[in-house]
């Protein structure tokens, strides 16, 4: 079935770049997705990227897509302490939407 | 705008009892959906809404009632609460299909049962 995984730690220190990885089996997704879920919060969409795309950037966030190898990655630059959060990537599947995991990345001072 | 609204934000039940989740959107959403956040298991789908007077079941949607009266509200009900229900639940709306728009979701609702 579709599935969509992440590992579920990340750890980087302030100031240096963070990269979060995704893989996904569901290859008819027409754009995926990363959302951003702080403590105690919903989540927030961050950003996305049309699946006929390699690559999108939005000020400190570069996403990349890999569709030949179904891998989507997330790159944070100038990591700051803000940015600790827990980072999910979805894509399209058979009940609409499918989330990964998550990804908690902690950021240390 | 409020976006979407959940009530409550925490809520604890006893074994069998039963309770509704509210949610709100006034932001003339179509899609609606509930989820439900587990430790190591991301997000799964519970039920979801393409419109007013439209549901669907989820991946996990045994032991929950939904419907759509309205545009802006979902409702999700819990018949007869078990332990295994003890979870985070999201609602989160969309102005069509989520995976050609995205998802707003709120805040969440905190439900342990006991």
């Amino acid at each position: 079935g579709e599935d969509v995984e992440q590992s579920l730690f990340l750890s980087v220190r302030e100031g240096d770049s963070s990269v979060i990885n995704c893989t996904y089996t569901d290859s008819s997704s027409t754009y995926l997705y990363w959302y951003k879920q702080e403590p105690g919060a919903g989540l927030q969409l961050l950003t996305y990227i049309f699946s006929n795309m390699d690559m999108k950037q939005d000020q400190r966030l570069t996403v990349l897509l890999n569709k030949k190898d179904k891998h989507l990655s997330l790159r944070i630059a100038d990591t700051q302490t803000g940015d600790s959060a827990i980072y999910f990537c979805a894509s399209e599947g058979t009940y609409k939407y499918i989330f990964g995991t998550g990804t908690r990345l902690k950021v240390l001072a | 705008n409020a976006g979407v609204t959940q009530t409550p934000k925490f809520q604890v039940l006893k074994t069998g009892q039963s309770m509704t989740l509210q949610c709100a959107q006034d932001m003339n959403h179509e899609y609606m959906s509930w989820y439900r956040q587990d430790p190591g298991m991301g997000l799964r789908l519970i039920h979801y809404s393409v419109g007013a007077g439209i549901t669907d079941q989820g991946e996990v949607p045994n032991g929950y009632n939904v419907s759509r009266s309205t545009t802006e509200d979902f409702p999700l009900r819990l018949l007869s609460a078990a332990p295994s229900q003890t979870s985070v639940y999201f609602c989160a709306s969309s102005y069509s299909d989520p995976a050609d728009y995205g998802y707003t979701f709120g805040s969440g609702t905190r439900l342990t049962v006991v």
